[in-house]
């Protein structure tokens, strides 16, 4: 498909697992972004990649969240130790226009944490 | 840290009925965007504005940025019940890359 894809959709977890997520952006989109969303709020920002350079994860709320982006291209968000906290909407959304802003969002996937 | 405030926070509204949301701030922006999100969806890109000023319509929807470019509205015209959904503004940087978002507008069109 042409847009951002997320794996999975959703993930339930118990407290102190570990999940990963998956995000493919538009092929060729250089600029790569995660967001957090609570039920009822707008996305929070978390991290940041410039092909595969992390340029900004000031938004990471724990060492136990990691992301990564290899090759430039897919992206995973990790998170370690998972507590009920983090249940949350993670989005991804990649972005190659002029306008670095412009971000073209993937669906997210709901996370769960028992 | 640079925040949105975006209102009214619900907006419940009948078939082609106008209506105005408002996004608000104290920091400039370099530009300006504005969403709309569907339950279980990612946010979808309406528009961009980048200057102060700027009016840009899209079909019934009419987008302003304020001329500091701090705060920005929406119109919708006749609003119908497809134009239900959560609608986000946010502000970006371009040096910093990353957007700021607010928390949203829900508006619900009846029929």
């Amino acid at each position: 498909g042409a847009g951002v894809s997320q794996s999975p959709r959703y993930k339930v977890a118990k407290r102190g697992q570990d999940v990963a997520l998956r995000c493919d952006p538009i092929s060729g989109h250089v600029s790569l972004f995660w967001y957090q969303q609570a039920l009822g709020q707008g996305p929070e920002f978390l991290t940041y990649f410039q092909n595969e350079a992390q340029l900004d994860k000031s938004g990471l709320p724990s060492d136990r969240f990691f992301a990564e982006r290899p090759e430039g291209s897919v992206s995973t968000l990790k998170i370690q130790r998972t507590q009920q906290e983090d249940s949350a909407v993670y989005l991804c959304a990649s972005s190659g226009g002029l306008v670095v802003n412009e971000q073209f969002f993937g669906p997210g996937t709901r996370l769960t944490v028992l | 840290t640079q925040l949105l405030e975006q209102s009214p926070q619900f907006l419940s509204i009948q078939e082609g009925e106008n209506l105005t949301v408002y996004c608000n701030s104290s920091s400039v922006f370099s530009s300006l965007q504005w969403y709309r999100q569907e339950p279980g969806e990612g946010p979808v890109l309406l528009v961009t504005v980048v200057t102060g000023g700027e009016v840009k319509k899209l079909k019934r929807l009419t987008f302003q940025f304020g001329d500091a470019r701090k705060d920005s509205s929406l119109h919708i015209t006749a609003a119908q019940p497809g134009d239900t959904g959560l609608y986000l503004c946010a502000g970006g940087d371009t040096n910093a890359g990353k957007s700021t978002f607010g928390d949203g507008t829900t508006l619900t069109v009846k029929p």
